[in-house]
């Protein structure tokens, strides 16, 4: 596609529920990331991949988050037990390749729990 | 630790005025450094990538420029449609992920 496409671009859930937000990367661009935003913050890496595998995980809080990249272009992050402090801003990236590329970010998926 | 501090946290220009935005990092190893804009409700939205010390690049009213300390964002007669929030980012060395600063939220107003 012509940019990267996330969906929803809103969720609200309740505490305690599983959500998974999708990321559409733009075609041919071999690596994803998926960050954070909270209100007032800059955003925060969660995990990046280098076509079908997760090359660093280092920023994901804990074990409830987990993404996805089975076929190497959408990809799927996933939150269980979802908690309060899960709220904010999820955004998608992609780039051509890894090392010092321009990110081309989405529009984010805002995420409520309450 | 790598660490991306930007100053002011805001900044409010009459239509105009020029000003600066500074962007202060440590990092063991700079692959690059990176200026985004980002709009409420919006992605960040790429602006310029520098790679070495004394390096500059300009777009319209904006021009980056880069230390081996620090980077800044001279913006040149504002206008209102340039108020966003301007994130700065590094990528290190040891990495590919981008590490960003908080951002600084910047009003022009006419």
């Amino acid at each position: 596609g012509a940019g990267v496409s996330q969906t929803p671009s809103n969720k609200v859930t309740e505490k305690g529920k599983y959500v998974e937000l999708r990321c559409d990367p733009i075609s041919g661009h071999t690596a994803l990331y998926w960050y954070r935003q909270s209100l007032g913050q800059g955003p925060e890496f969660l995990i990046y991949f280098q076509g079908t595998g997760a090359a660093d995980d280092s920023g994901l809080p804990n074990d409830r988050f987990f993404a996805v990249r089975p076929e190497g272009s959408v990809s799927t992050l996933k939150i269980q037990r979802t908690e309060r402090g899960d709220s904010a801003v999820y955004l998608c990236a992609s780039s051509l390749k890894s090392g010092a590329n321009v990110l081309t970010f989405g529009a984010g998926s805002r995420l409520t729990v309450l | 630790e790598d660490q991306v501090t930007q100053s002011p946290e805001a900044l409010r220009l009459q239509e105009g005025e020029s000003s600066s935005l500074n962007c202060s990092y440590t990092v063991s190893g700079l692959r690059g450094l990176f200026w985004y804009r980002q709009d409420p409700g919006k992605g960040p939205e790429f602006l310029f990538t520098l790679y070495s010390a004394g390096e500059e690049k300009e777009k319209e009213r904006l021009k980056a420029t880069l230390t081996k300390k620090e980077s800044f964002l001279h913006i040149t007669a504002p206008k209102p449609e340039d108020s966003a929030t301007y994130l700065c980012a590094v990528n290190p060395n040891s990495g590919y992920a981008l590490n960003f600063g908080k951002g600084t939220s910047l009003l022009v107003t006419p």
